[in-house]
């Protein structure tokens, strides 16, 4: 089974700043996804950004941007000037692959509470 | 648009009642899930359907079953409600083709549940 962890229960960073978060996981497993989900006070999950576990090159979006270490399993998330509307829970989450009987289900982390103060 | 709804944002039963939860997605999608979220727990993944009729359990299925009897629907069934299964309850779907996940977990707007 896998886990994921994120120790971060919480960070506050102010507007404009850098943000890192943290997020390790452990599996067997050598082909994986691994994404980060954000969920603001509207409940709707959002996807932010993707990995896939083969590819070595670290995915960005925009000002979102990982720090995937597949040896070392830790999968950070880093936002470039940080917004008010950035301010959510962000959960890491892991799926591995599995075959052609479809899609497996999301590995969460216990999310990271981020607040962008003005 | 990628779009997965679910029948109620909130509902509010009482302890023994049979309660339905409804999410339908419009994208085609073969795969579809059902998660709780309790605060400082994240998201535990209940049920899962790789197709109509099929169904494979989670990680916390217990006090659960599902309903897949439409492509586009997936029904998550609490057949004598308890107030241990107060929750937020989050329905997903995605498509696989393979051994590729064609596209990410889209997921719904999530549904409050109340037991009393």
């Amino acid at each position: 089974a896998q886990t994921v962890t994120q120790s971060q229960p919480e960070m506050s960073v102010q507007e404009a700043e850098t943000v890192t978060l943290s997020c390790t996981y452990d599996t067997s497993e050598s082909n994986y996804y691994l994404f980060w989900y954000k969920q603001p006070p509207s409940r709707q999950m959002i996807l932010v950004i993707r990995q896939e576990a083969y590819k070595q090159q670290n995915a960005t979006e925009n000002r979102f941007s990982v720090n995937f270490q597949k040896a070392a399993k830790s999968f950070s998330l880093k936002i470039s000037d940080s917004q008010l509307g950035d301010t959510a829970m962000y959960f890491c989450a892991f799926m591995k692959l599995v075959g052609e009987g479809g899609a497996d289900g999301l590995t969460f982390g216990k999310g990271t509470h981020l607040i962008i103060q003005p | 648009d990628v779009k997965v709804t679910q029948s109620s944002r909130y509902l509010v039963k009482r302890t023994g009642e049979k309660v339905f939860l409804e999410c339908v997605q419009d994208m085609d999608h073969e795969n579809m899930f059902w998660y709780r979220q309790d605060p400082g727990l994240g998201l535990r993944l209940i049920y899962f359907s790789y197709d109509v009729k099929m169904k494979e359990k989670g990680d916390i299925p217990e006090g659960y079953s599902v309903s897949r009897e439409k492509k586009e629907r997936f029904s998550l069934i609490l057949e004598s409600a308890s107030t241990n299964q107060t929750s937020m309850y989050l329905c997903a779907s995605t498509r696989w083709t393979g051994t590729l996940l064609k596209d990410t977990q889209y997921f719904g707007p999530g549904t409050r549940l109340t037991v009393l």
